[in-house]
């Protein structure tokens, strides 16, 4: 499945760097999503953008931040990041924000961070 | 908010049936979906449920009851491929909604 594509795969960084995140979706999609994936934790939403805007914050660190410069591209940019935001980050598109029908979501394979 | 419930883990064989249970808690109800993550691997969609019965799909099935806040994924004629985690997830809302998740039950299948 190539449709939502994430680089890197695997991420080590020290808490002083700056990094970024890179999804890419290729099924002309108008939404997309990053999510945090912890150990022994539900999936957490961080941000939702739809046709470019971001419309839901869920309280994520400034020291995470979104960009979606197209309707198929999201970064997620990170810096001074602490060890506890060590997880697997999963992008995901949809056709649209809406709420009908089984509009479901399509996951990259998510970026394996590692903080140091 | 919500409140999603499934359990952690579950073990079976190859061959059998197993169920896997998900109890939530939510006003404006609007949708439940399942969906498989293999280790290391992106979630990918199982199914959805927004009335009330089961949804049949090749080997899975999903069930929902809203009056119950309760719905079950159920796998049919285990295979060894299917050791995955199964991951419930809640719509809730109408406009624009997003989905929330629970922990997962990480199903285990041996021979």
């Amino acid at each position: 499945e190539t449709g939502v594509t994430q680089t890197p795969r695997h991420l080590v960084m020290g808490m002083t760097n700056k990094k970024s995140l890179k999804c890419e979706q290729h099924l002309g999609h108008n939404a997309m999503y990053w999510y945090k994936q912890s150990a022994k934790k539900p999936l957490e939403l961080m941000f939702v953008y739809s046709l470019e805007e971001r419309v839901e914050n869920n309280s994520v660190p400034s020291r995470f931040s979104p960009e979606c410069p197209n309707s198929s591209h999201l970064f997620l940019h990170l810096h001074t990041l602490q060890p506890e935001d060590s997880a697997l980050y999963l992008c995901a598109s949809s056709q649209d924000l809406g709420s009908l029908g089984a509009d479901t979501q399509y996951f990259g394979p998510g970026t394996r961070l590692t903080v140091l | 908010g919500q409140n999603i419930d499934q359990p952690t883990e579950m073990t079976a064989t190859e061959g059998a049936i197993v169920q896997i249970n998900c109890t939530y808690q939510t006003s404006g109800f609007n949708g439940l979906f399942w969906y498989q993550q293999h280790a290391g691997e992106a979630p990918t969609f199982l199914s959805y449920n927004v009335l009330d019965g089961l949804e049949e799909k090749g080997r899975f099935s999903s069930f929902l009851s809203r009056s119950k806040g309760y719905s079950y994924l159920l796998l049919k004629e285990l295979q060894m491929k299917d050791s995955a985690s199964y991951l419930c997830a809640v719509r809730e809302g109408s406009g624009y909604s997003t989905l929330t998740f629970g922990k997962g039950t990480m199903l285990l299948v041996s021979p």
